[in-house]
């Protein structure tokens, strides 16, 4: 089955922790995704690859950190420092370049106490 | 930045009646222009795209249509089942994937 893979479902951290979650596609897709959404709210973007070794901020980079050493994964960090880290996570990939469909994980809950 | 807004935000119809959503955009360079559905505690789906060389497109029960001019596209859903309940955000891109707020749909049986 190919398909995106995120893990683990649920997590919870204490205050200050850092924490990773991860993200593997079996898609053979270039470009990997990082949004974060909040209860009523659109998908906001954290981070971006479109190709190996490389990776560009999004919109609400600070406090989160990623890397892309392999094709399938892209696992994101969550720091200490980012402020109001509780919420849900979703990772995406697609086909290099422009206009294409982005294919999603199931999602991560993160709640920090 | 680009700038996105979807109407309404929460839509209650009941079952095999139509439903529309409305998305409106300020980047007039957007040529792309996505509905995704999300189910609860899921991730989002595209269930309908279309780009600005064309006005509408059909699938099925949904269709899609763009008014390039007036910077807005919308969702439209016939003979709505109760399966359609769940949360559709539009993405319009101009490079990258900009998300409205969402639109909450419920379909009463």
């Amino acid at each position: 089955d190919g398909g995106i893979t995120q893990s683990p479902k649920y997590l919870f951290r204490k205050e200050g922790q850092n924490v990773t979650l991860s993200c593997e596609q079996n898609l053979n897709h270039d470009a990997m995704y990082w949004y974060r959404q909040d209860p009523g709210q659109g998908l906001r973007l954290i981070y971006y690859s479109q190709i190996v070794n490389d990776f560009q901020k999004g919109d609400i980079a600070e406090g989160y950190s990623v890397s892309r050493e392999k094709k399938e994964s892209f696992p994101l960090t969550v720091t200490s420092a980012q402020k109001n880290p509780t919420a849900f996570y979703l990772c995406a990939s697609s086909i290099a370049g422009d206009y294409n469909e982005q294919f999603f994980g199931p999602g991560t809950r993160l709640t920090v106490l | 930045g680009e700038n996105v807004e979807q109407h309404p935000s929460t839509l209650s119809v009941q079952e095999g009646d139509s439903a529309v959503i409305k998305c409106t955009y300020s980047d007039s360079a957007s040529n792309y222009f996505p509905w995704y559905k999300q189910e609860l505690g899921k991730g989002p789906q595209l269930i309908i795209d279309i780009r600005s060389n064309v006005g509408e497109k059909k699938d099925q029960r949904i269709a899609v249509t763009l008014n390039k001019t007036a910077k807005h596209f919308s969702l439209h859903i016939t003979e709505t089942q109760p399966e359609d309940s769940a949360v559709y955000f539009c993405a319009p891109e101009g490079g990258k994937l900009i998300f409205g707020q969402g639109t909450e749909l419920s379909v009463k049986p």
